[in-house]
């Protein structure tokens, strides 16, 4: 299994400004993504992070509002940009091998 | 899209006997189905998953099974320990580990002492 791990583990930020999650996985990995979970619910899938490539987004997520970087194959950051209160959730990074998918401990963000 | 629904949303159950979650979806295209334990405070723990060429997967306490034809699949924890309680989320996705996970809702699994 992968082990990974995110920063910040949590952050308070005020509207407006922007906030970049890194994530590092201990071995090279094909597949990252990030999901977003608000407290108490379930996981949405933000988008796939490309080794090489743009990011595929998901229906209702967009590049200007959560730019991703993947600059290798151990290493991608989410960035949510002019943030608004309803940004506050956990944002979670995961790594696929093969079919099996590994979570980070998630990044809480609250937006005031 | 892929549609993921999970039941029950709260499951309680005494300490030491079984406690079962139930899934279905509706992508036939779905492949692989994981299940994940998520503990206050941290990242879902991949516990056991199943592919579609795979009917039925055990691992100690944890089993999974899996009904292509209805599109169902399901949990089942035995000898249910105070460890066990936490939220559990089932998982769907296709295109063989290249795409992202479709999430149910989760059940909040409490187990009675």
């Amino acid at each position: 299994s992968a082990v990974i791990s995110q920063k910040p583990s949590r952050d308070i930020c005020q509207r407006g400004t922007s906030l970049t999650i890194q994530c590092q996985v201990d071995s090279q990995v094909t597949m990252m993504f990030w999901y977003r979970q608000q407290p108490g619910q379930s996981l949405t899938l933000i988008a796939t992070a490309n080794q090489g490539s743009e990011a595929t987004y998901e229906s209702g997520f967009v590049i200007d509002k959560f730019p991703i970087s993947r600059p290798n194959l151990t290493f991608s950051t989410l960035t949510v940009s002019n943030m608004s209160p309803e940004d506050s959730s956990i944002y979670l990074c995961s790594a696929g091998q093969a079919y099996e998918q590994y979570f980070g401990p998630g990044t809480r963000l609250t937006v005031t | 899209g892929e549609n993921v629904e999970q039941h029950p949303s709260t499951l309680s159950v005494q300490e030491g006997d079984s406690a079962v979650i139930k899934c279905t979806y509706s992508d036939s295209a779905s492949n692989y189905f994981p299940w994940y334990k998520q503990e206050l405070g941290k990242g879902p723990q991949l516990i056991i998953d199943i592919r579609s060429n795979v009917g039925e997967k055990k691992d100690q306490r944890i089993a999974v099974t899996l009904n292509k034809t209805a599109k169902h699949f399901s949990l089942h924890i035995t000898e249910t320990q105070p460890e066990d309680s936490a939220v559990y989320f089932c998982a769907a996705s296709g295109g063989g580990g290249a795409d992202g996970l479709t999430f149910g809702k989760g059940t909040h699994l409490i187990i009675q002492p």
